[in-house]
């Protein structure tokens, strides 16, 4: 079955503590993206990734760092949390071609 | 500064009305414009609009793009209760970049 992963589904977790989330697509795409989420605001893009190791900065970068060592994966870094991260968290791949994307289910993330 | 704007914010209807949702954008370079739907988890994808005036259509729903006036229009058509959903209006610019409008949160009432 085609699709978008993300790991973990939530988490909660305190200011500071670096964290990952992970992002996988099995459709052999060429772009990846992470958005956020929030109330009023609609999805704003922090990062993307045409193809390996091309990542670019989305509207809302600061804070976060992306790495694309693989077409599959996309992983998500935070390394010094906030409160002002939390958020809900999607993950999309999209083909090249088309710029269709695929959304992953969501990350909801809480940071105290 | 890039950016897209739907309206109206929300909308309630009943099943059977007709509906236009509306999303201007302002982006530098503008590339395509798409629309998606968002229920309780991820957005899912609708329409993708390059060209100008050509309609897209999927059962009752349609959107079609004006690029003199920078806006697009989805139409849904006789609504259920199953179209109730937020839809986000995108835009994609040339370097790759997607913009999302905040979205049109639509209620139909049974």
């Amino acid at each position: 079955e085609a699709q978008v992963t993300q790991n973990p589904r939530y988490l909660i977790t305190v200011t500071g503590k670096k964290l990952t989330v992970t992002c996988s697509q099995n459709m052999n795409h060429e772009y990846m993206s992470w958005y956020r989420q929030d109330p009023g605001l609609g999805l704003r893009q922090i990062y993307y990734s045409m193809n390996v190791e091309v990542t670019d900065k989305g509207d809302v970068p600061e804070g976060y760092k992306v790495s694309r060592k693989e077409k599959r994966n996309f992983p998500l870094i935070l390394e010094s949390p906030s409160p002002n991260q939390t958020s809900l968290y999607f993950c999309a791949s999209a083909s090249g071609g088309s710029y269709e994307q695929y959304f992953g289910p969501g990350t909801r993330l809480t940071v105290t | 500064e890039d950016k897209v704007v739907q309206s109206p914010l929300s909308l309630v209807v009943h099943e059977g009305d007709t509906v236009t949702l509306n999303c201007s954008y302002e982006v530098t370079n503008f590339r395509s414009l798409l629309w998606y739907k968002q229920e309780k988890k991820a957005p899912t994808f609708l329409f993708m609009l390059t060209s100008s005036g050509i309609e897209k259509k999927s059962g009752r729903l349609s959107s079609i793009l004006d690029k003199k006036e920078l806006f697009s229009i989805l139409n849904i058509t006789a609504t259920q209760t199953g179209d109730s959903a937020i839809y986000l209006c995108v835009s994609l610019d040339n370097f790759n970049k997607f913009y999302f409008g905040s979205g049109t949160k639509l209620n139909v009432k049974p």
